[in-house]
């Protein structure tokens, strides 16, 4: 069964650019989730879709932070415009459904220089 | 709301030994899920093991077993015959079965020494 797949696996921009992260769950799984990992702390959890539509954006900045889910299946994060402290790893995560065991892709490095 | 603390930021163990890595965590809820995180400094977040609040047996994988008390909210993760390959950060979470935020610990950095 393939995993929860994330691209780019790096990117490193300037400050004020903007930057999109791909993310294709694990087939089946209703519920997707993106996190942010600064380094040296746990991840916390920007939003979380269940299908097509949010659940929880409670912790994403909205002012420079969005998501999408079009069509329920995979889901693009994006940042316009990034700040220094954006560098962080973004991981999507992908479950059956809410309350299920969680699965995380491997990550997209960000660095704003 | 839910917490979860892990009071030890670092730990090392000899190759071979066994280690017991802390977690407390604080629910109101009485279904909730409990698991541990291994993360690598690839940084992809692989899922050790998982318990059941409901269950009263302790979870067990392979060299990677649990102490779930559930009174005492203690959820400690032991790894036995360490490897070189368990050297990473170890992160405890929970989660509530009717929501869906992972809460984490703040982690523990593993190091398992030849």
């Amino acid at each position: 069964e393939a995993g929860v797949a994330q691209s780019p696996r790096y990117k490193i921009i300037e400050k004020r650019q903007s930057v999109a992260f791909w993310c294709n769950p694990i087939s089946g799984h209703a519920t997707l989730y993106w996190y942010q990992q600064i380094l040296g702390q746990g991840p916390k959890l920007l939003i979380q879709f269940q299908n097509n539509g949010v659940v929880d954006d409670s912790q994403l900045p909205k002012d420079r932070f969005s998501a999408e889910r079009l069509k329920g299946v995979d889901s693009t994060l994006k940042i316009q415009p990034a700040k220094l402290e954006d560098s962080a790893v973004y991981l999507c995560a992908s479950s059956i459904n809410r309350g299920n065991t969680i699965y995380f892709g491997e990550g997209s490095w960000l660095t704003v220089v | 709301a839910q917490t979860v603390t892990q009071s030890q930021p670092e730990m090392s163990v000899q190759e071979a030994e066994t280690v017991t890595l802390s977690c407390t965590y604080d629910t109101s809820e009485s279904n909730y899920y409990l698991f541990w995180y291994k993360q690598p400094p690839s940084r992809q977040m692989i899922l050790v093991i998982r318990q059941e609040a409901y269950k009263q047996q302790n979870a067990t994988e392979n060299r990677f077993s649990v102490n779930f008390q559930k009174a005492a909210k203690s959820f400690s993760l032991k790894i036995s015959d360490s490897q070189l390959g368990d050297t990473a950060m170890y992160f405890c979470a929970s989660l509530i079965s009717s929501g869906s935020r992972l809460t984490f610990g703040e982690g523990t950095q593993l190091t398992v020494n030849p």
